[in-house]
């Protein structure tokens, strides 16, 4: 089935720093989600990104869609300690519609360290 | 802004037993999706409905329901709970003609002892 691989599963940065996640499909997806999950919080949707090589900007974040639409990126710029959580890509779940299930990444715990 | 409502927000309950998690979606969305979080793990998707009907299914065990009522609102049966069935419980919503993003609520954590 369709799985959604995201790296790295945890990194620890100082405050100040940048920060990535990447995220890649087997397949080829429709579109690609992002949401992030504080602590003890609920998936929060951050973007939605759809065309092959779309950039969108959220203030210091920076969500990438590859050419092939096989693959994802969220880059942080001069993290602060509000960044803190796990960030979720998630893309249309295999078998689906279009507006059924996510499949999820595994998520990356980000730690910012002030 | 109106956000997803679940309801009971914790629930603790025996094995056999059974169980009913509740969702309030937001006003005027038509699709409600159910996920289950483990610990340390990512959402997996249950089910979904469309307009009240069923629209997907996911990794949902046979002991588990979910329907969709004419007011909108989900509910989520669970019965014969074993223990690994504790995990947080996400009810979440979107507008199917807008956009692709669903809005989580709050989480039901389910605890099955």
């Amino acid at each position: 089935g369709q799985q959604v691989m995201q790296i790295p599963q945890y990194q620890h940065v100082q405050e100040g720093e940048d920060f990535t996640t990447y995220c890649n499909s087997s397949t080829t997806l429709s579109n690609i989600q992002w949401y992030k999950q504080r602590p003890g919080g609920h998936p929060v949707f951050l973007i939605q990104l759809v065309k092959s090589g779309e950039v969108k900007k959220q203030k210091r974040l920076t969500f990438q869609f590859g050419e092939a639409k096989k693959n994802s990126s969220l880059h942080i710029t001069a993290t602060q300690t509000t960044d803190v959580g796990t960030y979720f890509c998630a893309g249309p779940g295999a078998g689906g519609t279009s507006y059924g299930k996510l499949t999820f990444g595994q998520g990356t715990i980000l730690t910012v360290h002030p | 802004a109106a956000g997803v409502i679940q309801s009971p927000r914790h629930l603790i309950k025996e094995k056999r037993e059974t169980a009913t998690l509740k969702c309030y979606p937001i006003p005027r969305h038509d699709t409600v999706y159910w996920y289950q979080q483990g610990p340390g793990q990512d959402p997996q998707f249950l089910i979904s409905f469309y307009e009240k009907m069923q629209s997907d299914k996911g990794s949902i065990p046979d002991r588990f329901s979910a329907q969709q009522f004419s007011d909108y609102h989900s509910e989520l049966n669970m019965s014969s709970l074993e223990l690994g069935d504790s995990a947080l419980y996400f009810c979440a919503s979107s507008l199917r003609a807008i956009a692709y993003e669903q809005y989580f609520g709050p989480g039901t954590r389910l605890t099955v002892t």
